[in-house]
């Protein structure tokens, strides 16, 4: 199968700093990325849809001002949270497509924001 | 509004039993289905991938779809401890709409 990565794996940080989390695909070219967010015991939330070379497509009532996303390379997003406060402490996961193949995803990154 | 549904458990199965999860979704244009797993602090793990109506499987796991009915479920034979986890259904609309919907998921519980 497809192998995504995440970094950091945990980050907690001051309330009114920024956190940026990368997403790669390893072993292939990711046409698409997605950025969720899941706060426990909840789904899996859909942030925003982020297409190599192209501004990102952001789902309603997410701020893409506070949360930044960069795709550089089909190999590369990188999402970055905004001045962050607590209630952005959640489990932010990202997924990779390969073409019209099915979401693979990372392993998640566990924000705390105190 | 377009919805997947599940029931969020607890579901408990006897070790070596057929757990069975069930999902339905209310957009009669989705084209594309899938189930994932996801351990307790994890992120999702793909388990399997359904397109048409009817029962496909793979290994211990069978996933069945009647888009008549909105309805699709995953079987697992001979459910194992390891498969203890969060089951997430999720759906996309169609092929030239990559997002995913996700379900609540399903907790399932082996019990040895």
């Amino acid at each position: 199968g497809a192998v995504v990565s995440q970094h950091p794996s945990r980050v907690i940080c001051k309330s009114g700093t920024s956190v940026k989390i990368e997403c790669r695909s390893l072993d292939f070219q990711a046409t698409t990325m997605f950025w969720y967010r899941q706060f426990p015991k909840q789904s899996l939330m859909l942030m925003a849809t982020s297409n190599e070379g192209s501004k990102a497509t952001y789902e309603q009532g997410v701020e893409k001002d506070k949360f930044l996303i960069n795709h550089a390379s089909l190999t590369l997003s990188t999402l970055t949270v905004t001045s962050a406060h607590p209630e952005d402490s959640s489990f932010y996961i990202c997924s990779a497509k390969r073409g019209a193949e099915t979401q693979y995803f990372g392993p998640g990154t566990r924000l705390l924001v105190l | 509004q377009k919805e997947v549904e599940q029931n969020s458990g607890p579901l408990s199965v006897p070790e070596g039993a057929i757990a069975s999860l069930n999902c339905t979704y209310s957009d009669r244009g989705s084209q594309s289905f899938f189930w994932y797993r996801q351990y307790s602090g994890k992120s999702p793990e793909l388990i399997m991938s359904i397109y048409s109506n009817g029962d496909k499987e793979d290994g211990r796991f069978t996933a069945q779809l009647n888009k008549a009915s909105q309805y699709v479920s995953l079987l697992i034979r001979d459910s194992q401890p390891s498969d203890s986890a969060t089951y997430l259904c999720a759906v996309n609309l169609d092929f030239g709409n990559e997002k995913l919907t996700f379900g609540t998921g399903t907790r399932l519980t082996i019990i040895p």
